[in-house]
C-alpha cells in the first residue's frame, strides 16, 4: 500500500535554532517527493522537489535529502524564524493508478521568540 | 493575481443544505483538482479533471459533483450537506494530465465549510 507518514506530528522551538523533520514512504514506483510548506489559513505552496537521483536540494534555509534506498526524506530548517511556523507536508508521487500523489499528514512546526 | 483562487472563503450552512464552491486558475494548467483537509490537516483528493474531463474520481459520496465548464474552471456542488462535510476544501491546478517533476500543484487558499 503506498503510504507517507511525517515526524515529528509536531514541534515547538526557539528561533534561531535548527530543525529537521521526517518522511518515510512506501509508494511504488517512486517518481518524485516534494515537501509543501502550508500557513495557516493558506493553501500548500512547494518548497523543493527531488527524483531518485537527487540527494539533497535547497531552497534558502530549507535543505531536502532524500535517501532513495532507505525510502526515507528529511526537511532541515537552518535558523528558524517566526514565519517558519506552519504546517509541512511531504508529498511523494509515484505508484500506478491515476491518482499519483501521496501525502502525508504533516508535521506542524511552531517558533518562539 | 492570484493564480489558483477559490470562493466562498468561508461557508457555513445548515445540514440538508445545497452548496457550491467555485475555483478558477489564470496559470493555463491543464489539470485541475479538489482536495478535503479534515481537522487532522491530512489533504485527501477528491476529484481531478483534465480538460473538463474526469480523470479521478476518489470514494467520494454522490452527493459530491464537480462542474468544469472550462479548462480554467472547476466547480464543487455539494448536496444535502452532513455534518461530516465540515472541512476546508482546496483547489488546485497542474500542467499536464498529472502532477510532475516540472508541474508541481498551484493549491488555492481553501474554503472552510461548516455544517451546523
Amino acid at each position: 500500500k503506498n503510504q507517507v507518514e511525517q515526524s515529528p506530528q509536531s514541534l515547538i522551538i526557539l528561533e534561531g535554532k535548527n530543525c529537521t523533520l521526517q518522511c518515510n514512504y512506501t509508494v511504488s514506483p517512486f517518481s518524485n517527493l516534494r515537501w509543501y510548506k502550508q500557513d495557516t489559513g493558506r493553501g500548500p505552496v512547494s518548497l523543493t522537489i527531488m527524483t531518485f537521483s537527487e540527494n539533497t536540494k535547497s531552497n534558502g534555509r530549507y535543505t531536502a535529502t532524500l535517501d532513495a534506498d532507505t525510502k526515507q526524506s528529511s526537511l532541515h530548517i537552518t535558523a528558524s524564524q517566526l514565519s517558519d511556523s506552519a504546517s509541512y507536508i511531504c508529498v511523494v508521487s509515484g505508484g500506478t493508478g491515476a491518482n499519483n500523489l501521496f501525502f502525508g499528514t504533516g508535521t506542524r512546526l511552531t517558533v518562539i521568540p | 493575481d492570484t493564480a489558483v483562487s477559490q470562493t466562498p472563503k468561508y461557508l457555513v450552512t445548515q445540514m440538508g443544505n445545497d452548496k457550491s464552491i467555485k475555483c478558477e486558475q489564470n496559470l493555463g494548467h491543464d489539470t485541475m483538482y479538489w482536495y478535503k483537509q479534515d481537522s487532522k490537516k491530512f489533504l485527501k483528493i477528491m476529484f481531478s479533471y483534465n480538460n473538463k474531463e474526469l480523470i479521478i474520481n476518489e470514494t467520494v459520496p454522490n452527493r459530491f459533483s464537480p462542474k468544469s465548464p472550462d479548462k480554467a474552471h472547476l466547480n464543487l456542488h455539494i448536496n444535502s450537506l452532513e455534518l461530516g462535510d465540515s472541512a476546508v476544501y482546496f483547489c488546485a491546478s497542474s500542467r499536464g494530465q498529472r502532477s510532475s517533476y516540472n508541474s508541481p500543484l498551484h493549491f488555492g487558499n481553501g474554503t472552510r465549510l461548516t455544517v451546523t
